[in-house]
């Protein structure tokens, strides 16, 4: 099993509508949890993270973490053109220990926004 | 305030080879990790340097190597280079960590490895 998988899609959403990008880790004990954002031939780039059980809002951007279930997701409302990248799920495997900076990524979703 | 700056952009060698690859992050940040991408493996992490030290380190063999500067800057190394290597190389800086801190993303720097 991979400690952090995502369904790689793609990931198809006509405009306007509600895109849900899903993720599964392995490590029950991981506490972060990020999402980053890469456009095709260009680098990631961080739109969320979430720590707490529950929903987090930013935007048109609402990431959900359900720790019992080792799930967490992205949501993007009102989907954009814009928004049609591949997304990239990270979590912070291991220890909670200070100095533990280690990111371990899913292999991405790719997400395409219909006009 | 400048980006993530990686040199070279584009780099090919020949099987056997070994090359150095650079790394200067944002004016202030402590912590730069390196990733490898490739379409079939996604972002893996090799390792990530904090003040100089190697404080976490990912699956990859002993040919992956790395340093940092006192001036934060870090280099990459790969011996004995294999056509798997081939990929785009990543390096990313943050304040204080990817895991405490947003972590901003240089270019990148394509290896091809013949």
């Amino acid at each position: 099993q991979k400690e952090v998988e995502q369904n790689s899609g793609p990931l198809s959403v006509p405009e306007g509508a509600i895109a849900s990008l899903n993720c599964t880790y392995s490590d029950r004990g991981s506490q972060s949890f990020f999402w980053y954002r890469q456009y095709s031939g260009k680098s990631p780039e961080l739109i969320m993270f979430i720590y707490s059980n529950g929903d987090k809002e930013d935007g048109r951007f609402t990431a959900q973490l359900n720790k019992a279930s080792q799930y967490v997701s992205l949501l993007i409302r009102d989907s954009q053109p814009s928004d049609s990248a591949t997304y990239l799920c990270a979590v912070n495997i291991g220890t909670t220990n200070f100095g533990n900076e280690k990111l371990t990524f899913g292999t991405g979703t790719r997400l395409t926004i219909i006009p | 305030k400048a980006g993530v700056t990686q040199t070279p952009r584009y780099l090919i060698k020949t099987r056997g080879q070994q090359v150095t690859l650079s790394c200067s992050p944002i004016s202030g940040h402590r912590s730069v990790s390196w990733y490898q991408q490739t379409p079939g493996q996604g972002l893996q992490f090799l390792f990530e340097y904090f003040s100089e030290t190697q404080r976490n380190k990912g699956n990859f063999p002993g040919r992956f190597s790395g340093r940092q500067f006192s001036n934060s800057r870090s280099e990459m190394n790969v011996s004995t280079l294999e056509l798997g290597d081939s990929a785009l190389y990543l390096c990313a800086s943050s304040s204080q960590g990817p895991v405490l801190n947003t972590q901003y993303f240089g270019p990148g720097t394509r290896l091809t490895v013949l």
